[in-house]
């Protein structure tokens, strides 16, 4: 499966600033994801990120509060901006991964480390 | 729309005992796959076992497996010889086939190992 990396591992920010979280893969990959894990709680999907498009985002979250890049099939970023305490929670990116054989996804998700937004 | 429910919010188990974890899903598609993530302190998110819809046999990984009951959807996984590493929160997640490739999550079982 790929490898991806995110940084940065955790922050602490104050309120009202904007942090930018980055993700890597080791592979190129078509199909990356963004995911919010508030503390004690399940995941929930921000957006998903496709190389060559905009970002298609899920209800209840926005792209002016959470915009996303992907300028390559091995990279994205996440910002979150104008942070409140509310914005503190994981922050995952996950990718699906692309079977060589035919060149198409496995339908399976694999997850970055996250990273853990603290904001006071 | 995908709904995915754990009942358990937290199980027990002793080391090198076997236990179960429950989750029950419901989904309009016929086409789809179901997983099991772990996530232990750490926060990363490790993909357990996948199991697709359909597919009769139930999946294996080693220590792990699944009963996968199709028709009364339900998909519990099975820790074999619970080892101390085992220890984690577990999610169960459904995705459907074909479409936004949305993966949606239960709320998570707490698994404590004991020694």
């Amino acid at each position: 499966s790929a490898v991806i990396s995110q940084k940065p591992s955790r922050d602490i920010c104050q309120r009202g600033t904007s942090l930018t979280i980055q993700c890597q893969v080791d592979s190129q990959v078509t199909m990356m994801f963004w995911y919010r894990q508030q503390p004690g709680q399940s995941l929930t999907l921000i957006a998903t990120a496709n190389q060559g498009s905009e970002a298609t985002y899920e209800s209840g979250f926005v792209i002016d509060k959470f915009p996303i890049s992907r300028p390559n099939l091995t990279f994205s970023t996440l910002t979150v901006s104008n942070m409140s305490p509310e914005d503190s929670s994981i922050y995952l990116c996950s990718v699906e991964d692309t079977d060589p054989r035919w060149g198409g996804t496995t339908d399976t998700q694999y997850f970055g480390p996250g990273t853990r937004l603290t904001v006071l | 729309a995908q709904t995915v429910t754990q009942s358990q919010p937290e199980m027990s188990v002793q080391e090198a005992e076997t236990v179960t974890l429950s989750c029950t899903y419901d989904t309009s598609e016929s086409d789809y796959y179901l997983f099991w993530y772990k996530q232990p302190p750490s926060r990363q998110m490790i993909l357990v076992i996948r199991q697709e819809a359909y597919k009769q046999q139930n999946a294996t990984e080693n220590r792990f497996s699944v009963n996968f009951q199709k028709a009364a959807k339900s998909f519990s996984l099975k820790i074999s010889d619970s080892q101390l590493g085992d220890a984690a929160m577990y999610f169960c997640a459904s995705l459907t086939q074909g479409g936004s490739e949305k993966l949606v999550f239960g709320k998570g079982t707490k698994l404590t190992v004991n020694p």
